[in-house]
């Protein structure tokens, strides 16, 4: 059964640079969510959806950030244009929707995104 | 806001040796997670946790839940070296998803 599959596993671009990560979730997994990790700031949830339709943005950082679900089996977050402190591990994730939260979120391997 | 705070972040022990890792958090909840996360790697669910007096045990690590108290303890018994990771709790609000994470507890275990 194949993970959450997250594109590219390294990304190191200059700013300035649009940035584009992916994110395929777990087949029927209909709940999906990208989070960024940061020594200072921890895990943070940045946006997710329910069914492809996005629920929560609250996170993102600024409207640089965008992020998008055209379909169940995939999501894109674009950073543009990116700058340094946009450095972080970018990781998503996915769940089955409903039932009572009895399903953990499974966490793709995430992408290193390094901005110099 | 949601304030989740795990105790101690920062953990170094002896092989064979017990501990607990703590996790409080500020508002009414009945779920909650623990991941596991290896430097560089992904995070790994470990235990959920979904009502009041909620144990769960799998090997070495023994997970509870004390909603009145807003208290969740991670139990490490008899450490081994393999256990040596980050270990994040996550309160639930919303059904599985809306997330909030602890700082995260690095465990180290030494021979």
């Amino acid at each position: 059964d194949a993970g959450v599959i997250q594109s590219p596993r390294h990304e190191v671009t200059e700013m300035g640079q649009e940035v584009t990560l992916r994110c395929k979730p777990i087949s029927g997994h209909n709940s999906l969510f990208w989070y960024r990790q940061t020594m200072m700031r921890g895990l943070e949830l940045l946006i997710y959806f329910n069914n492809n339709v996005p629920i929560d943005d609250s996170g993102m950082p600024e409207d640089r950030f965008s992020a998008k679900m055209p379909n169940a089996s995939f999501s894109t977050l674009k950073i543009q244009p990116s700058e340094p402190r946009d450095s972080a591990v970018y990781f998503c994730a996915s769940r089955p929707l409903g039932g009572k939260g009895n399903q953990p979120q499974h966490f793709g391997d995430g992408t290193r995104l390094s901005i110099l | 806001e949601l304030k989740v705070e795990q105790n101690p972040l920062f953990l170094s022990m002896q092989e064979g040796k017990n501990y607990t890792i703590y996790c409080n958090y500020s508002t009414t909840s009945d779920r909650l997670y623990w991941y596991r996360q290896d430097p560089g790697k992904s995070l790994e669910s470990l235990f959920v946790l979904l009502s009041n007096g909620a144990v769960k045990q799998e090997g070495r690590l023994m997970a509870s839940l004390d909603t009145k108290a807003r208290l969740s303890t991670l139990h490490i018994t008899a450490a081994v070296h393999d256990l040596s990771a980050t270990y994040f709790c996550a309160v639930d609000v919303a059904s599985g998803s809306r997330l909030t994470f602890g700082e995260g507890t690095q465990l180290t275990v030494n021979p």
